[in-house]
């Protein structure tokens, strides 16, 4: 099995763009896609990246997700920072059996 | 509309088993696998395994392995999860999610395990 490591927490102001990293401990995405999920205080989580770049409807183009070339790393950018984007994000793969393995979650402080 | 509605809050003793429901509707059942996800009070997310309704074919993860039981009844679109010899670290919200592109999320089931 592998591990998702994100940075615990990640502060920017309003307006502005911040990125969330994702980073495999051991093999590639490739045939794995990653999933980006949100989750508000005491509120379920909501999906806002699956498939590693898709956007459910609803879910504003301020949020896109991207793998980088390496695929053993993936990003949740969200740009225009509004103070509803405060919350965790939790990034989501699969391994070689099919195994869910989640990130440990990235705290978003909007300044 | 995709919905995902599970069961209600479930008060055990450490050692008991709990079985929770996630009753789906809005798509075709046997479409998408359902998994099942857990947090602990001021935690992340753990995934716990999954479930494909058409076939009832499951996948744990290695941690719930021994303890874990997920099965379906197609006939009531419903998929359930059963977690036996709880102790208290068990204790957290159980979330049912339909995979496959967008994921939907059911509302969770509060567990708590206490003496």
């Amino acid at each position: 099995n592998f591990l998702l490591t994100q940075p615990h927490s990640v502060s920017e102001s309003p307006r502005k763009t911040v990125t969330i990293s994702c980073t495999r401990s051991s093999g590639v995405f490739v045939n794995n896609y990653v999933q980006w999920f949100q989750q508000r205080p005491g509120s379920v989580p909501v999906t806002i990246i699956f498939e590693n770049d898709q956007r459910p409807s609803g879910v504003p183009d301020r949020f896109s997700g991207s793998i980088d070339s390496s695929s053993t790393s993936a990003s949740l950018t969200i740009s225009g920072l509004r103070s509803e984007d405060e919350a965790d994000y939790f990034c989501h793969s699969y391994d070689y059996n099919h195994e869910g393995v989640f990130g440990g979650g990235t705290k978003l402080t909007v300044l | 509309q995709v919905q995902l509605v599970q069961s209600g809050t479930e008060v055990k003793k450490p050692g008991a088993s709990v079985r929770v429901s996630c009753k789906a509707s809005g798509y075709t059942f046997s479409a998408n696998y359902i998994h099942w996800v857990r947090q602990a009070p001021g935690q992340g997310l753990e995934w716990m395994g999954w479930i494909d309704p058409d076939s009832g074919n499951t996948n744990y993860a290695r941690k719930f392995q021994v303890r874990v039981i997920m099965t379906r009844d197609t006939s009531i679109t419903t998929a359930f999860m059963e977690l036996s010899s709880l102790r208290s670290d068990d204790t957290a919200v159980y979330y049912c999610t339909r995979a496959g592109g967008d994921f939907y999320w059911g509302q969770g089931t509060l567990v708590t395990v206490s003496s």
